[in-house]
């Protein structure tokens, strides 16, 4: 089992409509887990932070973090042609001396005009 | 947030040759990573970057290939040594306040080897 999966996609929604993107993690200990947006040839930027369950929104944007199914989630509301891009799940892994960030294969996502 | 520089931002370099990476962070940052990022693939982490010992590195990547330093806490550099065409990528640099808080990442170095 891969530490981080994701959906590969590619995700089609057409513009104004929501796009789900979902994110499953193995640590059970893990505590931060992460949104990064890709555009083509850029460096990730991020979108949300989430600590803690329940949903979390900023703007268009909603993370929902279940920690006892290890899943973690993002919701596009009206989605734009400029939401178009790679979506990428971030998870802090905890180990006995140190802990690091894993990242998700990402899941493209396509909005259609 | 931290605004961090990477340079050069691409290259082009041939078989046998090093090219270092260098990364600057506009502030303090307790941790620095370097991460690579093959065509169509997600990041995978190359080590982290930790202040004056050495960087602590991931299965699958050792120091002679990929030696790192950071003399202080807002500069990093990555050699990737003796490079082959397996090694063109992009090379991305990230810093954060610890690997439980937000990374902010440099614009990437792309690099093809011929």
């Amino acid at each position: 089992q891969k530490e981080v999966e994701q959906n590969s996609g590619p995700l089609s929604v057409p513009e104004g409509a929501i796009a789900s993107l979902n994110c499953t993690y193995s640590d059970r200990v893990s505590q931060s887990f992460f949104w990064y947006r890709q555009y083509s040839g850029k460096s990730p930027e991020l979108i949300m932070s989430i600590y803690s369950n329940g949903d979390k929104e900023d703007g268009r944007f909603t993370a929902q973090l279940n920690k006892a199914s290890q899943y973690v989630s993002l919701l596009i509301r009206d989605s734009q042609p400029s939401d178009s891009a790679t979506y990428l799940c971030a998870v802090n892994r905890v180990k006995t001396s140190y802990d690091k960030v894993i990242f998700g294969p990402g899941t493209s996502l396509s909005v259609i005009p | 947030s931290a605004v961090i520089s990477q340079k050069p931002s691409r290259d082009i370099c041939q078989r046998g040759t090093s090219l270092t990476i260098q990364c600057q962070v506009d502030s303090q940052v307790t941790m620095m990573f370097w991460y690579r990022q093959q065509p169509g693939q997600s990041l995978t982490l190359i080590a982290t970057a930790n202040q004056g010992s050495e960087a602590t590195y991931e299965s699958g990547f050792v120091i002679d290939k990929f030696p790192i330093s950071r003399p202080n806490l807002t500069f990093s550099t990555l050699t990737v040594s003796n490079m082959s065409p397996e090694d063109s990528s992009i090379y991305l640099c990230s810093g954060g306040q610890g690997v439980r808080e937000t990374q902010y990442f440099g614009p990437g170095t792309r690099l093809l080897v011929l």
